[in-house]
């Protein structure tokens, strides 16, 4: 299966900081990458869908200037959780989709903890 | 988005296969019933997707029944590396929410020795 990248895997930061995250699709090219969410024994929560070259859009709910999302490439997405606060601690996932449009796989995830 | 229905939890012995069923009355003509599986800690692994007709791949087997409301998972040897969350999902084309996945609660299951 095509290989999705994520990084960093883990990340610890202050409360009021902004934490950047990465995610690469490695061999292929990817014109949507999405953005999950998942709390402790909780299912994945979609927070936004992330299209090369123009705006993401963000599921209902979801902060947009809060989380914010670049997808500048064919291979990389970025998710900036800007002010971060305790509550925003959560395992971040993204994915990709495959280039057929059929499949989305999943990057490995990063777990944020603000303290 | 159709809804689909699964246990929250099964057991399945080591060596034998794990059937894992999925209820998506509610699915439409054109949406795809994708399997995936989280083991803990990771990400989400895809395992196999399908829209009409049976498929088969190196990992598992998808039954999906002719009025396409229901569907079947098997894992013909599961594995103690088997233990996930697996996740039954009904995804729309493309060209409708750009094939966004939305994730249920799922069903863990545990593979005994």
């Amino acid at each position: 299966g095509a290989v999705v990248s994520q990084h960093p895997s883990w990340v610890i930061c202050k409360s009021g900081t902004s934490v950047k995250i990465e995610c690469r699709s490695l061999d292929f090219q990817a014109t949507t990458m999405f953005w999950y969410r998942q709390f402790p024994k909780q299912s994945l929560m979609l927070m936004a869908t992330s299209n090369e070259g123009s705006k993401a859009t963000y599921e209902q709910g979801v902060e947009k200037d809060k989380f914010l999302i670049n997808h500048a490439s064919l291979t990389l997405s970025t998710l900036t959780v800007t002010s971060a606060h305790p509550e925003d601690s959560s395992f971040y996932i993204c994915s990709a989709l495959w280039e057929s449009g059929e499949t989305q796989y999943f990057g490995p995830g990063t777990r944020l903890l603000v303290l | 988005d159709a809804k689909t229905t699964q246990p929250p939890s099964m057991d399945c012995a080591e060596g034998r296969a794990a059937n894992l069923p999925c209820n998506h009355s509610t699915i439409s003509g054109n949406e795809y019933v994708y399997w995936y599986r989280q083991i803990h800690s990771q990400g989400p692994q895809y395992i196999i997707h399908g829209l009409k007709n049976n498929e088969t791949n190196e990992m598992a087997s998808l039954i999906i029944t002719e009025d396409r409301k229901s569907s079947t998972l098997i894992l013909p040897h599961a594995t103690l590396r088997d233990t996930a969350v697996y996740y039954c999902i009904v995804r729309p084309p493309i060209y409708n929410q750009g094939g966004k996945l939305i994730f249920g609660q799922g069903t863990e299951l545990s593979v005994k020795p």
